[in-house]
């Protein structure tokens, strides 16, 4: 059974670093094509993706926010964390953590696993 | 970046009645494109993926069709738990991207 959840502070303060890590079980992301991406939704409004760890360590950045996240996975023990420097109260919203996996060449990366998520509100 | 749109941005329709969600893309995607379901305080959960496909445990009634930049998800017969929002999502560059979302209620 595949699971993932969410964890770190629920409150920051602006300019402050965020810090969140996805705890999964019942896949390893060393196995070839697992990936696992970080996506966020600011309350009321649309998702938005903002980074990837694949099973060989590369990383992918959401073009908007590529100088601030930085994505890394501790595969012995199931993890990955993912680092938001200087946020603003516009980087409100639920984070989630989503398993993608594919199996060949031809993937259009769907995630079929998500974590339930964590609200973090960035507020002085 | 992919820039995704979806239309229209909500729809209002009953128990019972045929649905189509349009999302178009701002380059071809082929078919790298993925459909989800949200309801509120709930993480999405994957309809569709590659473009018609159906995921595993989804009914029957949802399907999708499309290629290049034009997409649509049909839901064939409205059921009370098909009202939530509707997320499309392209996977065919290394940056993802969603649509804004389409807002089914009755």
């Amino acid at each position: 059974q595949v699971t993932l959840k969410e964890s770190g502070p629920a409150l920051v303060k602006p300019t402050q670093t965020l810090t969140l890590t996805c705890t999964f079980s019942g896949f390893s992301l060393s196995t070839n094509g697992m990936r696992l991406s970080w996506i966020r939704q600011p309350p009321g409004r649309a998702l938005e993706w903002l980074a990837r760890i694949d099973w060989d360590d590369e990383k992918f950045y959401s073009t908007s926010l590529k100088t601030r996240l930085t994505v890394s996975k501790d595969t012995s023990e199931n993890r990955v964390v993912l680092t938001m420097t200087n946020v603003d109260p516009v980087d409100t919203a639920t984070y989630y953590c989503a398993r993608s996996y594919c199996n060949s060449g031809r993937c259009s990366v769907p995630f079929d696993h998500w974590g339930q998520g964590t609200l973090v509100t960035v507020s002085s | 970046d992919i820039q995704m749109t979806q239309s229209p941005s909500s729809l209002s329709a009953s128990v019972g009645d045929r649905v189509t969600i349009t999302c178009r893309a701002s380059q071809s995607i082929s078919d790298y494109l993925n459909w989800y379901q949200q309801k509120p305080g709930k993480a999405p959960n994957l309809l569709i993926y590659a473009a018609s496909s159906l995921q595993s445990g989804v009914p029957s009634r949802f399907s999708g069709s499309g290629s290049g930049t034009d997409f649509t998800l049909t839901i064939s017969a409205l059921q009370p738990e098909d009202f939530a929002t509707y997320y499309c999502q392209q996977g065919y560059t290394t940056l993802l991207t969603f649509g804004p979302g389409t807002k089914l209620d009755i």
